[in-house]
């Protein structure tokens, strides 16, 4: 069974740049994660997707920040315009369904901005 | 609001000696608690969950609702066990069902 996908794996960028993050779960799914790691600290959750509709997006900070899955299958978060804190692994992970399931992680995409 | 806390960012044992890495947690119902795992150059991934009851690769972790702990232990480590370790709740209702926060992990290095 093929894992969970993630594109890029690393990314450099300027402050105020754009950059955009690509998730494919594992198939079948329904459940999407996106996760932000700050060095030396663990993951915290910043969107979860429901197939195509958001369940919790409390700790997304959405002025800059913005996710979508728009077929339920494939996501893409995106940040613009980028800050330095935003440095960090974000993870992508997904999960049967939503509940006290299994999540499967991604390698991540390692961001660091400059 | 639910807190995890692992209060040792390093732990560095013995091949052979008993290891036991800490999490404390805050959380006002009844929650669910994991331990998640990266080996190096791998995937963050699931170790073992309170709700199965299970030992995974000789680990346990028992739930302490009264210290609000679920620390994690093996009696004899291996050199293979050496990874990150994340303590990590999920919430029993409401939004915070099935949403889990992390501890900000301990590195466990078993040495020869």
């Amino acid at each position: 069974e093929a894992g969970v996908a993630q594109s890029p794996r690393y990314k450099i960028i300027e402050k105020r740049q754009s950059v955009a993050f690509w998730c494919n779960p594992i198939s079948g799914h329904a459940t999407l994660y996106w996760y932000q790691q700050i060095l030396g600290q663990g993951p915290k959750l910043l969107i979860q997707f429901q197939n195509n509709g958001v369940v919790d997006d409390s700790q997304l900070p959405k002025d800059r920040f913005s996710a979508e899955r728009l077929k339920g299958v494939d996501s893409t978060l995106k940040i613009q315009p980028a800050k330095l804190e935003d440095s960090a692994v974000y993870l992508c992970a997904s999960s049967i369904r939503t509940g006290l399931q299994t999540q499967y992680f991604g390698p991540g995409t390692r961001l660091l901005v400059l | 609001a639910q807190r995890v806390t692992q209060p040792e960012k390093l732990l560095s044992v013995f091949k052979g000696a008993p290891v036991e890495l800490k999490c404390n947690y805050s959380y006002s119902g009844s929650p669910e608690l994991f331990w998640y795992v990266q080996y190096s150059r791998q995937r963050l991934q699931l170790l073992l969950r309170h709700i199965s009851r299970e030992s995974i690769k000789g680990f346990t972790a028992d739930l302490n609702k009264g210290e609000t702990s679920f620390h994690l232990k093996k009696p004899f480590a291996q050199e293979e066990d050496s990874a990150m370790y994340y303590c990590a709740l999920s919430g029993d209702g409401g939004t915070s069902y099935g949403k889990l926060t992390f501890g900000q992990g301990t590195i466990l290095t078993v040495h020869p």
